[in-house]
């Protein structure tokens, strides 16, 4: 079955530029998904088919996808942005099945 | 835009759940929907998919042939019936339509969750 890797945790301080790497094997060829997960609440779609941006999702969230890497980029790092994250793909290799990253927690600093 | 869950509680092992979906805000017949689970403390976890016209079915191996997901579009309502449950099944359960008309797509928007306990 298809493996999505992400780091544990990610720090960094306000006003900076955090970077989350998801890694999978040609993930570069699929549409990779992000989600951020605040405590308590519902994941909410941050980017989709790896670098587009759902309605009323600050333009400080970019992505991007090449080889066997995709990258979730939040620029200007605020507080409220602490949560964990999530990529997601869609496996289709055998029989369909969507696959999520074990998730990383975006630390503010 | 709002998907509600509904149906969740305590049930002990072996026994079965139906959990509900009602979707409201949208065009239900067009999309995709999905289960994503999350057990307490863990990651996100795709539990299964029922594509716009209920044609296409997935599941993820862990609950093949205990879970089955059904939609009705008249009543822009999802299903799940949940069989022959674990501890392992203990999770808060959203519902989370596909993003995009066509395809598979990512996840958006999301229900609130309901939490299924599976212990004795």
């Amino acid at each position: 079955s298809y493996v999505l890797t992400q780091p544990p945790s990610v720090s960094v301080a306000p006003g900076q530029t955090a970077t989350i790497t998801c890694g999978g094997n040609n993930i570069g060829g699929e549409g990779v998904h992000w989600y951020q997960q605040k405590p308590g609440q519902a994941p909410v779609m941050v980017v989709y088919d790896d670098g587009d941006r759902p309605s009323g999702i600050p333009e400080r969230f970019s992505g991007s996808s090449s080889g066997n890497t995709a990258t979730l980029t939040i620029s200007r790092v605020e507080a409220g942005d602490e949560a964990d994250y999530y990529c997601q793909v869609w496996d289709t290799s055998s029989d369909h099945a969507a696959v999520f990253g074990g998730g990383t927690k975006l630390t503010v600093l | 835009v709002q998907l509600v869950e509904s149906g969740g509680g305590l049930v002990k092992p072996g026994g079965s759940l139906r959990l509900s979906c009602a979707a409201s805000g949208f065009t239900f017949s067009s999309y995709s929907i999905n289960w994503v689970r999350q057990a307490p403390g863990k990651g996100l976890e795709w539990v299964s998919c029922i594509s716009a016209t209920g044609n296409y079915i997935y599941y993820a191996d862990s609950v093949k042939g205990r879970f089955t997901i059904s939609r009705d579009n008249a009543k822009n309502s999802l299903d799940l019936l949940m069989n022959s449950l674990r501890p392992e099944d203990t999770a808060v359960y959203y519902c989370a339509r596909s993003h995009q008309v066509v395809g598979l797509g990512g996840f958006d928007p999301w229900g609130q969750g309901t939490l299924v306990t599976v212990s004795s």
